[in-house]
């Protein structure tokens, strides 16, 4: 599958707990998004990364989110101290240019539910 | 800052027929794309067609096709002989591409599309 991979496709945490949300970007894109979907709402962009580099993080709450794109491996969202209003399905999104308008390519989202 | 408005929550078609979906966006920049996006009940974010803005012609792909009109600022999106695997919400979503630009998709808030056989 050349596609965008997301880990896992459901995560469910306790209130407090950190959770890691992974995303693959296709082959040969370099370009990574992540956006937020609460529950019957639109996509809501988050932050945009390149290798090792945050271009924008414009969307992302400054407490408790952080994402980085190393130079090897996936990129990872993290939440650190889980809330309720957590909750939401975290969609990464790639593309092999960052401003030239190439579509991104979405993956599955992963589901996060806090209890 | 871009917005991006749809102004049908729900909308529904008989099979085989056709529909036509609203979108209407803001912005005070020349340079942009525009998309249309489907989220099937797998909740997977479905490239269905693009836009460029400097290109006058509107897209077409398959039985989907956009009516793009730049000064009024509004990008529809019309689905031919509608078939029950369209079944979705479709969102219609906007990007400046002029480097240094900011380079997020911004979303409007979907339309849920049902198809009735």
């Amino acid at each position: 599958n050349a596609g965008v991979m997301q880990n896992p496709r459901h995560l469910v945490r306790r209130r407090g707990q950190e959770a890691r949300l992974r995303c693959s970007p296709m082959k040969g894109h370099s370009h990574v998004y992540w956006y937020r979907q609460l529950p019957e709402e639109g996509l809501k962009f988050m932050v945009y990364l390149q290798k090792e580099n945050i271009i924008d993080e414009s969307g992302m709450p400054k407490e408790r989110f952080s994402a980085e794109f190393p130079k090897e491996g996936p990129s990872i969202l993290r939440i650190q101290q889980v809330v309720r209003g957590d909750s939401a399905a975290y969609f990464c999104a790639s593309s092999s240019e960052g401003w030239r308008g190439q579509p991104q390519h979405f993956g599955d989202g992963t589901r996060l539910s806090i209890l | 800052a871009q917005t991006v408005t749809q102004s049908q929550p729900e909308m529904s078609v008989q099979e085989a027929e056709t529909v036509t979906l609203s979108c209407t966006y803001d912005t005070s920049e020349s340079n942009y794309y525009l998309f249309w996006y489907k989220q099937p009940p797998s909740r997977q974010m479905i490239l269905v067609i693009r836009q460029e803005a400097y290109k006058q012609q509107n897209a077409t792909e398959n039985r989907f096709s956009v009516n793009f009109q730049k000064a009024a600022k509004s990008f529809s999106l019309k689905i031919s002989d509608s078939q029950l695997g369209d079944t979705a919400m479709y969102f219609c979503a906007f990007i400046l591409i002029s480097s240094g630009s900011a380079r997020q998709l911004t979303f409007g808030s979907g339309t849920q599309l049902t198809v009735l056989p």
